[in-house]
């Protein structure tokens, strides 16, 4: 089953903050995070794994609550490049493939 | 290294005929999984293959298929087109050698069915 992601698109100012959601039903073992930018291949972020820490990497850090079976993305202080659309993916169970969620689109103005 | 390299990259097929997308992974990677993109649905997984063999297959007719060869290259054949198969295919390579490897997406074969 696909994981839910929200919100749908995000509209912000260079500078602000935001906030992206992946959630599931399964239990999962791992969360993924890419980012597509139009007419481009998707381009890994961070994976999280079950029992795993924090990962962060620039402004750009993601959690994941093995509790709740949910996962976010946090972009501090955004930049133009970041705008694209984010995608989550998970694993559940034994099977090693990629579930992915129908995405977020972010739209950083200047 | 050069990347995930997928041919072509735009088609355009009429309903009924058949076609064959190709991807070649990063060299050393042994893992391919290919992927339908459509607006609004997000990335569909089809089905990954390493070292030549299915090891996943996601939830879509048998009119798709796929095969993978001894250098890692994979083809992916869609027979009997229909409107609804019109979308982005992406592959993806990875090492393949363990869980929750990190993906290289190619830029995608643009498949148009009229």
């Amino acid at each position: 089953q696909q994981p839910v992601q929200s919100p749908q698109a995000v509209i912000l100012r260079e500078g602000e903050d935001a906030v992206i959601n992946c959630s599931s039903s399964k239990a999962l073992y791992s969360v993924h995070w890419y980012r597509q930018k139009h007419g481009e291949a998707p381009i890994f972020l961070m994976i999280l794994l079950k029992g795993g820490e924090q990962k962060g990497h620039d402004k750009i850090s993601a959690s994941f609550n093995e509790k709740k079976q949910q996962s976010s993305l946090y972009l501090t202080a955004s930049q133009l490049s970041y705008s694209g659309t984010y995608f989550c993916g998970t694993e559940s169970g034994s099977a090693r493939q990629l579930t992915f969620g129908s995405g977020t689109q972010l739209t950083v103005l200047p | 290294k050069a990347g995930v390299t997928q041919t072509p990259r735009y088609l355009i097929k009429t309903r009924g005929q058949q076609v064959t997308l190709s991807c070649s992974p990063i060299s050393g990677h042994r893992s391919v999984s290919w992927y339908q993109q459509t607006p609004g649905q997000g990335l569909q997984f089809l089905f990954e293959y390493f070292s030549e063999t299915q090891r996943n297959k996601g939830n879509f007719p048998g009119r798709f298929s796929g095969r993978q060869f001894s250098n890692s290259r994979s083809e992916m054949n869609v027979s009997t087109l229909e409107l609804g198969d019109s979308a982005l295919y992406l592959c993806a390579s990875s090492l393949g050698q363990g869980a929750s490897e990190k993906l290289f997406f190619g830029s995608g074969t643009q498949l148009s069915v009229l």
